[in-house]
């Protein structure tokens, strides 16, 4: 069975500082490790996947996560945060035909 | 290339009632899924289907069905309406033809409001 813990609900940043969303995973199988992220009224868009090979990933839009098999974990990272990037962060791990969910993260950055 | 698109986006029915939401996948996408989100549970697995056959289901009553055409289009119908069932269901497409879903594509969503 899989599991995905997140470990802050809210995290309030003031805008172009730095960010980390953490995340914890269990996982009998192989991982396959994604943030997703949810703007207000929307669907949930793909950041960034982690299916195999080197453990940084990055998005197109500055975000990067580090996958660490040691620690289980997948935390998100963004070094200057826009105003923008305010939404709710999602870690996901990939079971039986399905994807496990975190609690979520919401980010607020602060002007 | 056209999105996951799901119809409709908002509706409000009446407990006792069923209701019937629509997702149309991306073209060549054979796998969809559906997960319900609410502000207390999150976002759980409701159902997945791939070529029409329900490949695994999430721990949620037989008050909640699904199907898949053969045109790769599903629906997911909820029966005797509970308040509790207020949610955003979220439909999301993939490839996924190994079970693996290396990338999952979300519609929109449909807004549920039973009252």
């Amino acid at each position: 069975a899989q599991s995905v813990t997140q470990l802050d609900s809210q995290v309030p940043v003031f805008e172009e500082a730095p960010v980390e969303l953490r995340c914890n995973y269990s996982s009998s199988v192989s991982v396959y490790l994604f943030w997703y992220v949810q703007y207000p009224n929307q669907g949930l868009q793909l950041l960034l996947k982690y299916l195999s090979g080197s453990t940084l990933v990055e998005s197109i839009n500055g975000f990067e996560a580090e996958f660490n098999k040691s620690q289980t974990s997948f935390h998100l990272r963004k070094p200057s945060v826009h105003i923008s990037d305010t939404a709710e962060y999602f870690c996901a791990v990939v079971g039986s035909y399905q994807l496990t969910f975190g609690k979520g993260t919401k980010l607020s950055v602060i002007p | 290339k056209a999105g996951v698109t799901q119809t409709p986006r908002y509706l409000i029915k009446t407990r006792g009632q069923q209701v019937t939401l629509s997702c149309s996948p991306i073209s060549g996408h054979r796998s969809v899924s559906w997960y319900q989100q609410t502000p207390g549970q999150g976002l759980q697995f409701l159902f997945e289907y791939f070529s029409e056959t329900q490949r695994n289901k999430g721990n949620f009553p037989g008050r909640f069905s699904g199907r898949q055409f053969s045109n790769s289009r599903s629906e997911m119908n909820v029966s005797t309406l509970e308040l509790g069932d207020s949610a955003l269901y979220l439909c999301a497409s993939s490839l996924a033809s190994n079970g693996v879903n290396t990338e999952a594509f979300f519609g929109q969503g449909t807004r549920l409001t039973v009252v």
